[in-house]
């Protein structure tokens, strides 16, 4: 089954204790993208990535470090977490530029920073 | 700066009734514009996609009407069910834009019995 993989599905950590979130996909695309998203403000871009090891800043990537050294994978990884990066986090991929193809998102992660 | 505005916020219908969901954007280089469904727990699902070339789109019972000289698009949905409740997000991206797919802030939508 053609599927975008995210873990954990929840967390919740302490101030200052790094993290990372795995996403897997099976489906050979190139594109991927971490999202977001907080209620009343939608999905807002984190991260994205075009291919191995090329990545660039989205709307909203202060706080956030992400590495594509597999085609498959795209860890989101916060050094330092903070209660303002408490949210709903997704991870898609898509075949092609600008999800013109359809993102497949992921289940998505649940995260509380206390 | 919201550059894709979405409204309502919710929206409750009747069983058999038209759900319309509205979009407004800014930027005239957009040129690809999805509508992306969420059921809770999940993330969202493409639902439905336009360009700027035609003025409507139809698959099913959700239709994309498409006014480029607006800048707004919107989402309608035919003969509303119970299992159409979710929660929806139009989206917008243009070319060069980086693979970046700006989204509107979502609309609950709750169909009733």
């Amino acid at each position: 089954e053609a599927q975008v993989t995210q873990n954990p599905r929840y967390l919740i950590t302490v101030t200052g204790k790094k993290l990372t979130v795995t996403c897997s996909q099976n489906m050979n695309h190139e594109y991927m993208s971490w999202y977001r998203q907080d209620p009343g403000l939608g999905l807002r871009q984190i991260y994205y990535s075009m291919n191995v090891e090329v990545t660039d800043k989205g709307d909203v990537p202060e706080g956030y470090k992400v590495s594509r050294k597999e085609k498959r994978n795209f860890p989101l990884i916060l050094e330092s977490p903070s209660p303002n990066q408490t949210s709903l986090y997704f991870c898609a991929s898509s075949l092609g530029r600008q999800g013109r193809y359809g993102y497949t998102f992921g289940s998505g992660t649940r995260l509380t920073v206390v | 700066q919201q550059q894709v505005k979405q409204s309502p916020q919710s929206l409750i219908v009747q069983k058999g009734g038209i759900s319309i969901i509205n979009c407004a954007y800014e930027n005239t280089a957009f040129d690809y514009f999805p509508w992306y469904q969420q059921f809770p727990g999940k993330g969202p699902a493409l639902l439905i996609a336009i360009r700027p070339d035609v003025s409507e789109k139809k698959e099913g019972r959700f239709t994309i009407s498409f006014n480029k000289s607006a800048k707004q698009f919107s989402l309608h949905i035919m003969d509303s069910q119970p299992g159409d409740s979710a929660t929806y997000f139009c989206a917008a991206s243009n070319t060069g834009g980086g693979n970046k797919l700006t989204f509107g802030t979502g609309t609950q939508l709750k169909v009733e019995l």
